[in-house]
């Protein structure tokens, strides 16, 4: 069965410092890998997907996400924190090319002045 | 601004009572999804609409039904409300064509139930 993880509830990180979130699939085929970000009291926005090519996907806010078959990993990265930044991340994995989304658990991500 | 509209913001009912949530997608967009967000379960998927068929439907209970219009609005229905239904639901809209699985969040409708 296909499905997402993502290991980490929350994610604390001072500004200015890098940031990793962490998400990790299971899929068969090929998989069609997402960020979506949400803004406390808004819906989710799209950050950025991952469908074939080179494994570095850049996004929006600057964030960048490494897709690593061998560990079946979609980690989402950022060089250096914002305050701004501050938000609930999701991975979603594509299932059955039917544009229906499997949704990780949400990790929340604080960071810190 | 995502371009796709939820009514109402905020709905506030009583136990056993019915409500109907409405979404407007993006122009052009064909496909509709509900979900539900709680503190306790997270992001669940309830149903997908395309182009007025039903596509496919998750973790959708019973009480709780919806449909596309041919103006490609979006209403779901939640009946026999419950303590437990209080939770953000969130609706969504994407392209058919050339879509590749973005979807275009509304801001949701957060439903209190007392």
């Amino acid at each position: 069965a296909q499905s997402v993880a993502q290991p980490e509830d929350q994610v604390n990180v001072a500004e200015g410092n890098p940031l990793t979130v962490k998400c990790t699939y299971s899929v068969s085929g090929n998989p069609y890998l997402f960020w979506y970000v949400q803004y406390p009291n808004r819906g989710l926005q799209f950050l950025l997907k991952y469908i074939t090519g080179d494994n570095l996907v850049k996004g929006s806010y600057g964030f960048e996400a490494e897709f690593n078959k061998s560990q079946t990993s979609f980690h989402l990265k950022k060089p250096s924190a914002l305050v701004s930044d501050s938000a609930l991340y999701f991975c979603a994995v594509e299932k059955d090319s039917n544009y229906q989304l499997i949704w990780g658990a949400g990790t929340k991500l604080i960071i810190k002045p | 601004d995502s371009g796709v509209t939820q009514t109402p913001k905020h709905l506030i009912t009583a136990t056993g009572q019915r409500v109907t949530l409405r979404c407007s997608p993006r122009s052009g967009d064909l496909s509709v999804y509900w979900y539900q967000q709680s503190l306790d379960q997270g992001l669940q998927f309830l149903i997908h609409y395309y182009n007025g068929e039903e596509r496919a439907k998750g973790n959708i209970l019973e009480r709780f039904s919806a449909q596309q219009f041919p103006d490609l609005h979006s209403e779901l229905n939640l009946s026999s409300l419950e303590l437990g239904d209080s939770a953000l639901y969130f609706c969504a809209s994407s392209p058919r064509d050339g879509g590749t699985g973005i979807q275009y969040f509304g801001a949701g409708t957060r439903l209190s139930v007392l």
